[in-house]
């Protein structure tokens, strides 16, 4: 149980062009979903986190317009890189919790290697 | 916010013998301290966990320990593998919404 499912796993994008990454709970009502972003043989960095049906809450110094975040359902969130930079080239990992089995503990998805070029 | 610093970065031990990880938090409202483990290209994998109320907790040959006053917390491994090679990272989570701010990562490698 608790799988954490990502897509795409890699996706190359064009300088000044947008990108969609979906992150999905397959078998569980995910309540909380996290961004975090990860250079190489870096630390994860949270990004922002994100409660079903509202509006996300980000980390200082995450521009809010550039990674649009969205949470329709229990199931998936989506981060939307806009306008992508080959700065914003990383390693974006999201992960989920069900806040009604475990309080703490957050199940990672594989992650989505982005580069812009 | 919560800053959480990991020592060392880099550790190489001998197959059998014991691995230290330790970290630092700066926030004392934390009190979930989750241990992971990650190999190149993949997604952190829990390893081991403490709350804040325990001081330590095991699991077969890998144990953490807790010291609240001090703000300090350590992963142990035990009999090491050569499988047990990866990035360690630690992480403190505050109150409230329980978000994950993690440590630098060690990376570990155990020589056969």
């Amino acid at each position: 149980g608790a799988v954490v499912s990502q897509h795409p796993s890699w996706v190359i994008c064009k300088s000044g062009t947008s990108v969609k990454i979906e992150c999905r709970s397959l078998d569980f009502q995910a309540t909380t979903m996290f961004w975090y972003r990860q250079f190489p043989k870096q630390s994860l960095m949270l990004m922002a986190t994100s409660n079903e049906g509202s509006k996300a809450t980000y980390e200082q110094g995450v521009e809010k317009d550039k990674f649009l975040i969205n949470h329709a359902s229990l199931t998936l969130s989506t981060l939307t890189v806009t306008s992508a930079h080959p700065e914003d080239s990383s390693f974006y990992i999201c992960s989920a919790r069900d806040r009604t089995v475990n309080l703490y503990e957050q199940y990672f998805g594989p992650g989505t290697r982005l580069t812009v070029t | 916010g919560e800053n959480v610093e990991q020592h060392p970065s880099t550790l190489s031990v001998q197959e059998g013998d014991s691995a230290v990880i330790k970290c630092t938090y700066s926030d004392s409202a934390s009190n979930y301290f989750p241990w992971y483990k990650q190999e190149l290209g993949k997604r952190p994998q829990l390893i081991i966990d403490i709350r804040s109320n325990v001081g330590e907790k095991k699991d077969q040959r890998i144990a953490v320990t807790l010291n609240k006053t001090a703000k300090h917390f350590s992963l142990h491994i035990t009999e090491t593998q050569p499988e047990d090679s990866a990035v360690y990272f630690c992480a403190a989570s505050p109150g409230g919404a329980n978000n994950l701010f993690f440590g630098t990562g060690t990376r570990l490698t155990v020589i056969p």
